[in-house]
């Protein structure tokens, strides 16, 4: 089993609001990733994380706020978005943060108002 | 930083047709290639990927091709159907320095349509 899942699915949200995106796997992956893609672009890596901790951060805004609980679950804070923001947001995860496959969610969808 | 070229942006093949997408990178120290397909609405799905020890690799109508002297790659779909319709996305990927975590550099992708 390679699943990734990712709640919500779709977000709407206004540039004053507080929300959070969820992401899970159950594959015992010890590195979780969060991208963000625009429309028919490729996916922009934003953060990556390695045994729970923070190990890459590619310069994002800190209107986003990543955070892992723990080795399973992988969350994306948002506070006072823009409308560029609005794009899919994808979370993956990998075996550890020095194997070479990484499998990929569904996205979370979110259009910031 | 590497750097991965992706050809052609879009590509319509009749049912049956193959399909061939080409990608270049630019740094000899990439030593993995990935092949993500996206459909509509959905996460990349990898599938098929390669590794430098190894020149070729199939998996049913899917096959994959590197030649790391030209630091290419390629995708090869046979007999399409129209559920091959998607973006597919290249990708390589070099090892971390000191164990840091590896990132994957990807190709700006192709729509490949399949025409019934």
């Amino acid at each position: 089993d390679t699943e990734v899942t990712q709640t919500p699915k779709h977000l709407v949200m206004g540039m004053t609001n507080k929300k959070s995106l969820k992401c899970e796997q159950h594959m015992g992956h010890r590195a979780m990733y969060w991208y963000k893609q625009k429309a028919k672009k490729p996916p922009e890596l934003m953060f990556v994380y390695s045994y729970e901790k923070l190990s890459i951060n590619e310069s994002v805004p800190s209107r986003f706020s990543p955070e892992c609980p723990n080795s399973s679950l992988l969350n994306l804070h948002l506070h006072a978005l823009q409308p560029e923001d609005s794009a899919l947001y994808l979370c993956a995860s990998s075996q550890t943060g020095t194997s070479e496959t990484q499998y990929f969610g569904p996205g979370t969808r979110l259009l910031v108002l | 930083g590497e750097n991965v070229e992706q050809h052609p942006s879009t590509l319509s093949v009749q049912e049956g047709d193959s399909a061939v997408i080409k990608c270049t990178y630019s740094d000899s120290a990439s030593n993995y290639f990935p092949w993500y397909k996206q459909e509509l609405g959905k996460g990349p799905q990898l599938i098929i990927d390669i590794r430098s020890n190894v020149g070729e690799k199939k998996d049913q109508r899917i096959a994959v091709t590197l030649n790391k002297t030209a630091k290419h790659f390629s995708l090869h779909i046979t007999e399409t159907q129209p559920e091959d319709s998607a973006v597919y996305f290249c990708a390589a990927s070099i090892p971390g320095e000191g164990g840091s975590a590896r990132q994957l550099t990807f190709g700006s992708g192709t729509q490949l349509t399949v025409l019934p």
